[in-house]
């Protein structure tokens, strides 16, 4: 089966600085890279996703790309701000949101002011 | 409101005492799936379904039961619930496609003592 890993599993940054959090994966059938975010008691929400036929996506402050080659994806966070704390999961799958999504372990990421 | 909507938010309960989480979506979505989160472990899927009266085993489901007799409705039942099964658990769902969003309930922290 698919198995995903994503490192740092903490990350601090200094409010303005750039976040990066990458993950991995095995499975060369995966077709479909999510990003998820969850706050502090809350549930996760979609932030952003990639398909494995497109390199790069980017939504303002946000981007990820992909090397299918390699079998990684990066979730790329410019100009930090404290509403940016989160731990964020990256994902794969090869059919959709639902249908059997592998996460990555979860990086803590906090914003220093 | 679009939304998944699982009950109970918390619940404690004792070792071997049956229990079912209650999942329900009004987004009339084909895939349901559940997930349990624990620290370090990340989102881990337990089972999920792509349709009515179609489940499949996710990557950790010893220890739990599933049904799907209502399109909207996908119940996580533990038979005999045991302190390994303590975790906070999301119910997510999404329609069918490559590229669709997961959309989580809120989360039901579970203690098993």
């Amino acid at each position: 089966g698919e198995n995903v890993e994503q490192h740092p599993s903490t990350l601090s940054v200094q409010e303005g600085d750039s976040a990066v959090i990458k993950c991995t994966y095995s499975d060369s059938a995966s077709n479909y890279f999510p990003w998820y975010k969850q706050e502090l008691g809350k549930r996760p929400q979609l932030i952003i996703d990639i398909r494995s036929n497109v390199g790069e996506k980017k939504d303002q402050r946000i981007a990820v790309t992909l090397n299918k080659t390699a079998k990684h994806f990066s979730l790329h966070i410019t100009e930090t701000q404290p509403e940016d704390s989160a731990v964020y999961f990256c994902a794969a799958s090869q059919g959709g949101g639902g249908n059997k999504l592998t996460f990555g372990t979860g990086t803590q990421l906090k914003v220093e002011l | 409101e679009a939304q998944v909507t699982q009950n109970p938010r918390y619940l404690i309960t004792v070792t071997g005492k049956k229990l079912t989480v209650t999942c329900s979506q009004n987004m009339n979505h084909e895939y349901m799936s559940w997930y349990r989160q624990d620290p370090g472990l990340g989102l881990r899927q337990i089972y999920y379904s792509m349709n009515v009266e179609v489940t499949d085993k996710g990557d950790v489901p010893e220890g739990y039961k599933v049904s799907r007799k209502e399109k909207r409705n996908f119940p996580l039942i533990l038979e005999s619930p045991s302190p390994n099964q303590t975790s906070l658990y999301f119910c997510a769902s999404s329609s069918r496609g490559v590229d669709t969003e997961a959309f989580f309930g809120q989360g039901t922290r579970l203690t098993v003592v």
